[in-house]
């Protein structure tokens, strides 16, 4: 929605590390999420990060959350084909217990 | 993860219709579950909230009348959507979380289509 933002397509090459930015506006949310959508399917979690952390690393995943800029990213190292998909940040703002998701960042990942 | 099934994974159905949509979480008691409505190319929506044995919470704009929503169990929640046109067309998606409140997880859709 409006309170989390993301771009919308990120081009990678086989190999490469993505990194997906999105940004927040609740700054006293508590848990800031990463999901995953491979076309025609629901959503994957793939990681989340609690707000008084800083980073977080999970295999070829790194998050890292800079709370002072409201900005959260995920890195995948050596990108493969297979992570081509949507991205979705999402956070459940201190006054709710709902996610509020970004729009997506389309993932392509060329040979 | 824990593993969330949706019931069918796609139905075409005639306008007037009515068509029933399960959410299942298989390994896990999900006192909350949430559905979403998901366009082309967009972000999920959510439609509503429901907690187990009461009443589901609604979206402004979202009929409630329209769209049935039941959480029987701690395991089961079910979707009807009622007297279906083509603009119900779309494709839903259910969640449900545990007591851990930061973790939720997502069924894999179900691509309902009205002819």
């Amino acid at each position: 929605g409006e309170d989390v933002e993301q771009s919308l397509f990120l081009s990678v090459r086989e190999g490469d590390s993505s990194v997906i930015n999105c940004t927040y506006t609740d700054s006293s949310s508590t848990y800031l999420y990463w999901y995953k959508q491979e076309p025609g399917a629901g959503l994957q979690l793939l990681t989340y990060i609690f707000s008084n952390m800083d980073m977080k690393q999970d295999q070829r995943l790194t998050v890292l959350l800079n709370k002072k800029d409201k900005h959260l990213s995920l890195r995948i190292a050596d990108t493969q084909t297979g992570d081509s998909a949507i991205y979705f940040c999402a956070e459940i703002p201190s006054n709710d217990y709902k996610l509020s998701f970004g729009a997506g960042t389309t993932v392509t990942v060329r040979a | 993860g824990a593993v969330v099934s949706q019931h069918p994974s796609w139905v075409i159905c005639k306008s007037g219709t009515s068509v029933k949509i399960e959410c299942r979480s298989l390994d896990f008691q999900a006192t909350t579950m949430f559905w979403y409505r998901q366009f082309p190319k967009q972000s999920l929506m959510l439609m509503a909230t429901s907690n187990e044995g009461s009443k589901a919470t609604y979206e402004q704009g979202v009929e409630k009348d329209k769209f049935l929503i039941n959480h029987a169990s701690l395991t089961l929640s079910t979707l009807t959507v009622t007297s279906a046109h083509p603009e119900d067309s779309s494709f839903y998606i259910c969640s449900a979380r545990n007591r851990d409140i930061y973790e939720q997880y997502f069924g894999p859709g179900t691509r309902l289509t009205v002819t």
